[in-house]
């Protein structure tokens, strides 16, 4: 069964510096998104891309983050300047319409 | 604002009994809804939707209720199995489109035998 894959599975970062995540959507899949998840906190949207550009962000998604589609197989989440509060769970999701797959996640810990 | 919300943060129950879990939502024009299952160190994992013209959807030992006029989603278990011990998240579509979802605060099941 096709999987949506994450690399790394956990990141060790220090605040200030800048960490991208990677993901691999599913390859016939046209919408992606990220959504992270503080430990022991519900799962939250962060940013939904189609068409090689973002189509929808939620409050969380600031001037800190980024996402890009460098070639056809991998979507980034790029945060420039990491803090603590970036402590998370980040899942990449793709879909072909409206239900995502979700991968396994990075878990990003900001020391 | 938008929020999606859980009654019960722990549901215990024996193996082989039926499970239900509950969520309420708030938005009125939420037109379609996800239940997911997490389990330890993994992503969500889709089990069943149903979407807003519907008010009962039926998977394979699943069933989603979808009661529009209180606004309240939940998800039964028929002979809950060890293996479905995780937490459950009930998420909506408040826009209508593929773009985002909103997730509820979660249900840990946990399943004795």
């Amino acid at each position: 069964e096709p999987e949506v894959t994450q690399t790394p599975s956990h990141q060790v970062t220090q605040m200030g510096q800048e960490v991208i995540l990677r993901c691999v959507p599913i390859s016939n899949h046209l919408y992606f998104y990220w959504y992270r998840q503080i430990l022991g906190q519900k799962v939250e949207f962060l940013v939904s891309f189609y068409n090689n550009e973002i189509s929808e962000k939620s409050e969380i998604f600031d001037d800190q983050f980024s996402v890009e589609r460098p070639d056809g197989s991998n979507f980034t989440l790029k945060i420039r300047s990491t803090k603590l509060e970036d402590s998370a769970m980040y899942f990449c999701a793709s879909s072909p319409t409206g239900v995502g797959t979700f991968g396994s996640g990075t878990r990003l810990t900001v020391v | 604002g938008e929020s999606v919300g859980l009654h019960l943060p722990t549901l215990s129950v024996q193996e082989g009994d039926n499970s239900i879990i509950n969520c309420a939502y708030s938005n009125s024009a939420s037109d379609y809804f996800i239940w997911y299952k997490q389990e330890s160190g993994k992503g969500p994992q889709f089990i069943i939707d149903i979407r807003s013209n519907m008010d009962k959807r039926q998977g394979q030992r699943v069933t989603v209720l979808l009661n529009k006029t209180v606004k309240h989603l939940s998800l039964q278990i028929a002979a809950t199995q060890p293996g479905d011990s995780a937490v459950y998240f009930c998420a909506e579509n408040p826009s209508g489109g593929y773009n985002k979802l909103i997730f509820g605060a979660g249900t840990r099941l946990a399943v004795h035998p």
